[in-house]
């Protein structure tokens, strides 16, 4: 069974920056998209972003294009969020899930001054 | 961007009743293999989201078959053939289709 666990979330300032991970098993990570979605505090789900299985496709919503990269190591069948120039519009909770299939329990950012 | 619609927005149901949620787009989701990709999320209060359907029609590994689906081109319902205490929580439909996908704003259901 897919596991996901989301780690790297936290309290930061506006402008800052910070990186969420997405630890995984239970399957071939190599094999499968991987995505990013987030949810504002009493808010619906937005996607946020995905990367394909080797790392060589990688799509972003229009509302963290820029500032956000999402990445992969397949050795380690690790997901990472790298987040800039953060907002307060991008507090929320962050989920990793497999294909858009499996979630893990999302990691809370809060940007706040 | 495609849009989602849901109806309604909220739902109270006796318990053994049935339920239906509706999920309206702004352009077909039929991509060009012949699939439709518009799926169908439960978030239980506190919990994160679960998949229920996808593809319009095929329930998710051990999800009861009370829970169906279906659809075509841009018209797509979620049904709860017997509505149970455990089924509360927010439906969301989702499509991803394109580039970007879309949630739609969710039904929150709950039991009278």
């Amino acid at each position: 069974e897919a596991q996901l666990v989301e780690s790297g979330g936290g309290l930061v300032q506006p402008g800052e920056s910070l990186r969420l991970s997405c630890a995984a098993s239970g399957f071939t990570f190599s094999n499968d998209w991987m995505y990013w979605v987030r949810q504002g505090p009493g808010k619906g789900l937005e996607w946020v972003s995905r990367i394909s299985g080797d790392g060589g496709i990688r799509h972003y919503a229009d509302s963290v294009k820029g500032r956000f990269t999402v990445s992969r190591d397949n050795a380690k069948s690790t997901l990472y969020l790298h987040m800039n120039s953060l907002t307060a519009e991008d507090s929320a909770v962050y989920y990793c899930t497999r294909g858009m299939a499996s979630w893990g329990q999302g990691t809370l950012v809060t940007v706040s001054s | 961007d495609i849009v989602m619609t849901q109806t309604p927005l909220s739902l109270s149901v006796t318990p053994g009743q049935p339920a239906s949620i509706s999920c309206k787009t702004s352009q077909s989701l039929v991509y060009g293999n012949g699939k439709t990709y518009l799926y169908w999320y439960l978030q239980k209060p506190g919990q994160r989201p679960k998949l229920l359907i996808y593809e319009v029609s095929n329930r998710f590994s051990g999800v009861p078959d009370r829970f169906s689906g279906s659809g075509s081109g841009t018209d797509f319902t979620l049904k709860i053939s017997r509505v149970e205490a455990e089924d509360v929580g927010v439906y969301y439909c989702m499509q991803n289709m394109i580039l970007s996908p879309t949630f739609g704003p969710g039904t929150r259901v709950d039991i009278k």
